[in-house]
């Protein structure tokens, strides 16, 4: 059974960009979560989608969102990139939401740096 | 607001040795807890899930134990080797629902173990 899946893996963009990250959840799985982790704050919560829906929201400001398609493959935007944004984001997919009793499973992560 | 402490940030020891990693978190009311073990720029592999209703969890050379009163969980590794050079993160989910329904990590433990 395939891992969960995140592309691109590494990305340089410039301040005031966006940037789109795509993450595929492991097959069957359908709640996808979405991280961030700096040295700095360590693993922060971003938002989880379920069934298409934004189910929690970390905080962050809206500059971050996502989606999730009918699939559950799902897609987090950044918009006006700014230098602090430069991380490791990382997506997890559990069968159940987030809250319940299922383990989460991590992608490699897309290392984002903003120049 | 739930906070999650990890000590000792980070640790050294010879090959062969039994250790002890040790996670703090502030709010009992959690609905689980999971460790992790974090390569370098690698995501997240998950090793064990303590259930609340659970003491201690097991997998090979690894046991983990919950006292949610204390608000306290260990991770023993026996008889480490090399390759358990790792970052280890633990995560508790909290019980209640709206924003607090999603994992909170620690910052980790920087295992490092000499051959």
């Amino acid at each position: 059974k395939a891992g969960v899946t995140q592309t691109p893996r590494y990305l340089i963009k410039t301040r005031g960009q966006q940037v789109t990250l795509s993450c595929s959840p492991i097959s069957g799985h359908r709640s996808v979560s979405w991280y961030q982790q700096t040295p700095g704050q360590g693993l922060q919560f971003l938002f989880e989608y379920f069934s298409e829906t934004q189910r929690n929201k970390g905080n962050f400001p809206g500059r971050f969102s996502g989606r999730q398609f009918s699939n559950s493959r799902s897609e987090m935007n950044v918009s006006t990139l700014e230098l602090g944004d430069s991380a490791l984001y990382l997506c997890a997919s559990s069968w159940g939401q987030v809250g319940t009793a299922y383990e989460q499973y991590f992608g490699p992560g897309t290392r984002l740096t903003v120049t | 607001k739930q906070e999650v402490t990890q000590i000792p940030a980070a640790l050294s020891v010879p090959e062969g040795e039994n250790l002890v990693l040790n996670c703090s978190f502030t709010d009992s009311a959690i609905y689980n807890l999971q460790w992790f073990r974090q390569d370098p720029g690698k995501g997240l592999t998950s090793l064990l899930l303590i259930q609340s209703s659970q003491r201690e969890q097991t997998s090979g050379r690894l046991n983990a134990s919950l006292d949610k009163s204390s608000g306290r969980s260990t991770l023993y590794i026996a008889a480490s080797q090399p390759g358990d050079s790792a970052t280890y993160l633990c995560a508790v989910r909290l019980k209640s629902g709206g924003s607090n329904y999603k994992l909170t990590f620690g910052k980790g433990t920087l295992l490092t173990v000499n051959p």
